[in-house]
């Protein structure tokens, strides 16, 4: 069974500082995903990472994929309060069609 | 584009009561799913439809929750009767096709149920 772990599950940061969350996952994958939550509100993509060694940056986040060590890393340059959030990633099984989740990092960006 | 719809957006009952969400995908988009959110963990699949068809359901607790897809548009989740375990958020997420093909779910900001 696709076992999905964040950590750490939540993070308090110092705007301007930089930080990693990370996501590791159990079984051999194909596809991983990060999401973002904001409270009452629904999830949002934010990356797919299809192959090993993927890496995307949208702004002040950049997500990598080592599928070798089943690792995902989702990196916070310069943080800013506009991130304060959930984050989730989230795994396919290689094969699969299910969407397994970690539990999320709550991240806190204080000024 | 409109979203992924879901309604009511929050409900608030007691153990033994039933409830039920309703969800409206977004428009052409083939496969549905029902995800169960507990405060402080991650979302977990329930059920997934491909059009009006069930393609999984192995995490449905059966005795108590149901749901159905008619004419592969709307769908409906009940709770009967509900305990206090099942206070969560309940995602709706729909996707062009089936999962793998297309890369992307799309959610709805989802249905906040409490059973005290």
């Amino acid at each position: 069974e696709l076992k999905v772990e964040q950590n750490p599950l939540f993070l308090s940061m110092q705007e301007g500082k930089n930080y990693t969350i990370y996501c590791n996952y159990s079984t051999t994958s194909d596809r991983l995903y990060w999401y973002r939550q904001d409270p009452g509100k629904s999830l949002e993509s934010l990356f797919v990472l299809l192959s090993n060694g993927a890496v995307k940056q949208e702004g002040r986040l950049m997500a990598s994929l080592d599928t070798k060590a089943r690792l995902s890393t989702l990196h916070i340059t310069a943080a800013v309060h506009d991130l304060s959030a959930t984050y989730f990633c989230a795994v396919v099984e290689e094969y699969g069609n299910k969407l397994v989740f970690g539990a999320g990092t709550i991240l806190r960006v204080k000024s | 584009e409109a979203g992924v719809a879901q309604s009511p957006r929050y409900k608030i009952i007691e153990k033994r009561q039933s409830v039920a969400f309703w969800c409206n995908p977004i428009s052409g988009h083939a496969t549905l799913y029902w995800y169960q959110q507990i405060l402080g963990q991650g979302p977990k699949l329930l059920i997934q439809f491909q059009n009006n068809g069930v393609v999984d359901d192995s995490q449905l607790p059966k005795d108590r929750f149901s749901a159905e897809r008619l004419k592969g548009v709307d769908s409906t989740l009940k709770i009967q009767p509900a305990k206090l375990e099942d206070s969560a958020v309940y995602l709706c997420a729909s996707s062009l096709m089936a999962f793998r093909d297309t890369g992307e779910l799309f959610f709805g900001e989802g249905s906040r149920l409490t059973v005290l």
